[in-house]
């Protein structure tokens, strides 16, 4: 089966602009996750989607983050406007009830 | 309120030698333990888990962890460190009543020729 896929690999954008991030879950997979890690600190929980839901946001920054779920298939994670601190890499994961995490390779995302 | 703990952010091992990542973890309710591992320029890829079988458990790779309910830990060993082995660590933590994970900070692991 195709495994969890992420555009772009990387972006670099200046403060101030927008960046939309991509994610295609396994396919059948409900769950859709977003966590986000700064470098050298834990990946972080920004929120979780079943299906075209929004079950859990409480990981969300702030207002300038926006996740969309359209149609409960692929998730979008805009960030406008971007700030220096939304520098990391943001993965995506879908999964199964109950079952573990698959990971995506993430989006290495720099505002400079 | 639950959280994961590893010791280390870096170690360093021979080849050939003992691999052990530590991992604690804190928690009310009796948790679901993951390692996921990390290698360059890819996502986390899943290593093992423990869901209230076997406490001992064996994943991919040749690596094994032990849950130990009274010390709160899962830590994470290979009897023999290969090269490729080379790698980021992440434990993680779930529970049966929720689908949230919530992941510790990571131990890169280097391999010494």
């Amino acid at each position: 089966e195709a495994g969890v896929t992420q555009f772009p690999s990387h972006s670099v954008i200046e403060k101030g602009q927008t960046v939309t991030l991509r994610c295609d879950p396994i396919s059948g997979h409900d769950n859709l996750y977003w966590y986000r890690r700064v470098m050298g600190k834990e990946i972080k929980f920004l929120l979780h989607f079943v299906k075209e839901s929004k079950q859990d946001e409480s990981g969300m920054p702030n207002n300038r983050f926006l996740a969309e779920r359209t149609g409960g298939t692929y998730s979008t994670l805009k960030v406008q406007p971007a700030e220096l601190e939304d520098s990391g890499v943001y993965f995506c994961a879908s999964s199964q009830r109950g079952s573990p995490l698959h990971f995506g390779n993430g989006t290495r995302l720099t505002v400079t | 309120a639950q959280s994961v703990t590893q010791l280390g952010s870096h170690v360093s091992v021979s080849e050939g030698a003992l691999v052990l990542l530590r991992c604690n973890y804190s928690s009310s309710v009796p948790p679901y333990l993951f390692w996921y591992v990390q290698y360059p320029n890819q996502g986390l890829q899943l290593l093992l888990k423990y869901t209230s079988a076997a406490t001992l458990v064996k994943g991919i790779n040749g690596f094994e962890a032990e849950f130990k309910k009274s010390e709160t830990s899962f830590h994470l060993t290979k009897p023999s460190a290969h090269m490729s082995d080379a790698a980021e660590y992440f434990c993680a933590v779930s529970f049966p009543t929720g689908n949230q994970f919530y992941f510790g900070t990571g131990t890169s692991l280097t391999v010494i020729p």
